[in-house]
């Protein structure tokens, strides 16, 4: 079945930082991926996708480019700050007929002035 | 425009009686997809309700039950609660695409269930 492995934490990084969380699927098909932030306290909150190989999905400063040779993607961020510290899950979401979302098990980041 | 909520925000069961959740999905948002989130892990599929009916299942036992009504709000039920079912409830919801599966889940708080 489908999964998704995440890079285990937690990772703690001084502000300003280059941040990079690793992720790498297992699905048949053609998933969409995803990476969701969860801050403390609060439900999911969707930060980037992509639907198809070689895009690149971004926001906030937050990028991941989906890698179909390698099955990944990889979260990065050039220059970390205070409020991005939370969980952060990629998941991945199956093809018509297959529409769950599959998560890893989270990367909690915190940044430190 | 209010997004997806979720009711009550946290519970309080003892072992062996019944739960009722409830989500009411963002606006234009056809179909509502639960979640279980035992702490420190990610999401688990629960199930998806589109059209009032059950269309997908994750590996949950039949004790979750659930519904959809017409106005596309959803209940999570839990019977017979065991204390592995303390945990974040998870509700999303999403537009339903026309060709090709759904669109982006958007999630609410959650409910966080606590069984003693």
């Amino acid at each position: 079945g489908d999964s998704v492995t995440q890079m285990e934490g937690p990772v703690t990084l001084s502000e300003e930082a280059f941040l990079t969380i690793n992720c790498t699927y297992t699905a048949t098909g053609y998933p969409s991926l995803f990476w969701y932030v969860q801050y403390p306290g609060e439900g999911l909150q969707l930060l980037l996708k992509a639907t198809k190989a070689d895009d690149k999905g971004s926001n906030k400063g937050f990028e991941a480019t989906y890698r179909k040779e390698t099955t990944s993607f990889h979260l990065e961020k050039g220059s970390v700050q205070v409020s991005d510290s939370a969980v952060y899950f990629c998941a991945l979401e199956g093809n018509f007929g297959n529409e769950k979302l599959t998560f890893g098990t989270g990367t909690r980041l915190t940044i430190i002035p | 425009d209010a997004g997806v909520t979720q009711s009550p925000t946290h519970l309080i069961k003892t072992r062996g009686q019944q739960v009722t959740l409830r989500c009411s999905p963002k606006s234009g948002h056809d179909t509502v997809s639960w979640y279980q989130q035992a702490l420190g892990q990610g999401p688990q599929f629960i199930f998806q309700y589109y059209e009032e009916e059950e269309r997908q299942r994750g590996n949950f036992p039949d004790r979750f039950s659930g519904h959809q009504f017409p106005n596309y709000s959803s209940e999570l039920n839990v019977n017979a609660l065991l204390l592995g079912d303390s945990a974040l409830y998870l509700c999303a919801s999403s537009p339903r695409k026309r060709a090709r599966g759904l669109e982006t889940q958007y999630f609410g708080p959650g409910t966080r269930l606590l069984v003693l």
